[in-house]
């Protein structure tokens, strides 16, 4: 398929350790997009990019949390230092440009021991 | 900022009766509308959008939604329910390039 994947698609970590989650959007596609998820909520808004470009991060809860997309294609959203609060889905979503429709990924599941 | 409202945590609805999943909106300037489901285990997949145009939009796996400017209101609707349908439903609304979410609505279709 040609949909947009993530890995892995589950990741259970210890408290205060790394992990970086991984985004591969849909071919052609501009715009690439990271949300976070609690259980029973939707999802809510991180980073975007067009390209490589960096355009809004006024989402990430603090500065553990970064992300890049150095050749404007597959992505990674870093988090250093690991709490068990950060323990949530991470989905990625991908839109040909900014104002099409965004089309998401399976998400990764974040389990923080 | 833009908001969306989900009223219902869940819907319950007889397999082949109409359904009606509501989402209301708070925005200034034009709406963006979407509507999601997510499937377990599954990524959102996109159903529909409204941008501009027909108050009635239809979309994916025979669903529609009816979009009310007086009443701020973006119901997500279907003529004949199917228990395939069960799942959980989001409305959005673009705010800036990113999407803000609704709390969702759990649909169940009893057989």
């Amino acid at each position: 398929g040609a949909g947009v994947s993530q890995s892995p698609r589950y990741k259970v970590t210890k408290r205060g350790q790394d992990v970086a989650l991984r985004c591969d959007p849909i071919s052609g596609h501009v715009s690439l997009y990271w949300y976070r998820q609690a259980l029973g909520q939707g999802p809510e808004f991180l980073t975007y990019f067009n390209y490589e470009a960096q355009q809004d991060k006024s989402g990430l809860p603090n500065d553990r949390f970064s992300a890049e997309r150095p050749e404007g294609s597959i992505s990674t959203l870093t988090i250093q230092r690991t709490e068990q609060r950060d323990s949530a889905m991470y989905r990625c979503a991908s839109s040909f440009r900014e104002n099409n429709e965004q089309f998401f990924g399976p998400g990764t599941r974040l389990t923080v021991l | 900022a833009q908001s969306v409202a989900q009223p219902e945590d869940q819907v319950n609805v007889a397999e082949g009766n109409p359904l009606t999943v509501k989402c209301t909106y708070s925005v200034s300037g034009n709406p963006y509308l979407f509507w999601y489901v997510q499937y377990p285990n599954r990524g959102l997949q996109f159903l529909l959008k409204y941008i501009t145009g027909d108050n009635l939009v239809k979309g994916s796996y025979g669903f529609e939604a009816e979009f009310n400017k007086s009443q701020t209101s973006f119901h997500l609707k279907k003529p004949s329910a199917l228990v395939s349908d069960s799942a959980l439903y989001f409305c959005a609304v673009r705010d800036g390039r990113q999407l803000t979410f609704g709390s969702g609505t759990q649909l169940t279709v009893l057989p």
